[in-house]
């Protein structure tokens, strides 16, 4: 199965761009998919497809995919953007998901 | 608005069966594959299985750790899917997710509230 590599965790100061890494073996020639889990809540898609973004989503959320690596970017993060960070990618026959990253933002 | 609703979680024994539910409305449900997702308290993400629309055969993909004792199927006429896990573990123990699939791309998109599932003598 594809193993997918977060860091545990990230801290932001506001207003600041926050990156979260998704290593995996060839992640880029795969679709990678990021989830926003805020506390007591149910995950939340928020770029799909290397880099769209659902509707609903804020633009100050990207990402970007190529080699081993994909990253969520969120430009100018606020207070409620504070949340546990999921990449995911399929890798032919099961979906992958990373172990998550703990976005502060201090 | 999309919503799928979970339901049928609760305390089972070890060894002891248990069947979710997901209601799904909102989106066209028969054209979308069906995923469940499962989360252990304070822990990431788990992928489960999958199920494919009717134009895919109704194919069926597993997660290696429950590969042969959970069984994924969907009434199309009911627009529910549904998880069948038997031989519990105490490791099953989780919340469980179930998502839709509305890309072509494998990608979870919408989620349910999820279920909780005790496994626990």
């Amino acid at each position: 199965s594809h193993e997918l590599t977060q860091p545990p965790s990230v801290s932001v100061s506001p207003g600041q761009t926050a990156s979260i890494t998704c290593s995996g073996d060839k992640l880029g020639d795969k679709f990678a998919s990021w989830y926003q889990q805020k506390a007591g809540q149910s995950p939340v898609l928020v770029i799909y497809q290397d880099n769209k973004r659902p509707s609903g989503i804020p633009e100050r959320f990207s990402g970007s995919n190529s080699g081993n690596t994909a990253t969520l970017t969120i430009s100018g993060t606020q207070a409620m953007d504070e949340a546990d960070y999921y990449c995911q990618a399929w890798d032919g026959s099961t979906v992958a998901f990373g172990g998550g990253t703990k976005l502060t933002v201090l | 608005e999309v919503q799928l609703v979970e339901s049928g979680g609760g305390l089972v024994q070890p060894g002891g069966s248990l069947k979710l539910s997901c209601a799904a409305s909102g989106f066209t449900f028969s054209d979308s594959p069906m995923h469940w997702v499962r989360q252990a308290s304070g822990k990431g993400l788990e992928w489960v299985g999958r199920i494919r629309d009717k134009a895919k055969s109704y194919a069926t993909a597993y997660a290696a750790s429950v590969k042969g004792r959970f069984t994924i199927s969907r009434d199309d006429s009911k627009n529910t899917a549904y998880l069948q896990m038997n031989s519990l573990k105490t490791e099953d123990t989780a919340m469980y997710y179930c998502t839709s699939q509305m890309t072509t791309v494998v990608t979870p998109d919408y989620w349910g509230q999820g279920t909780l599932v005790t496994v626990s003598s």
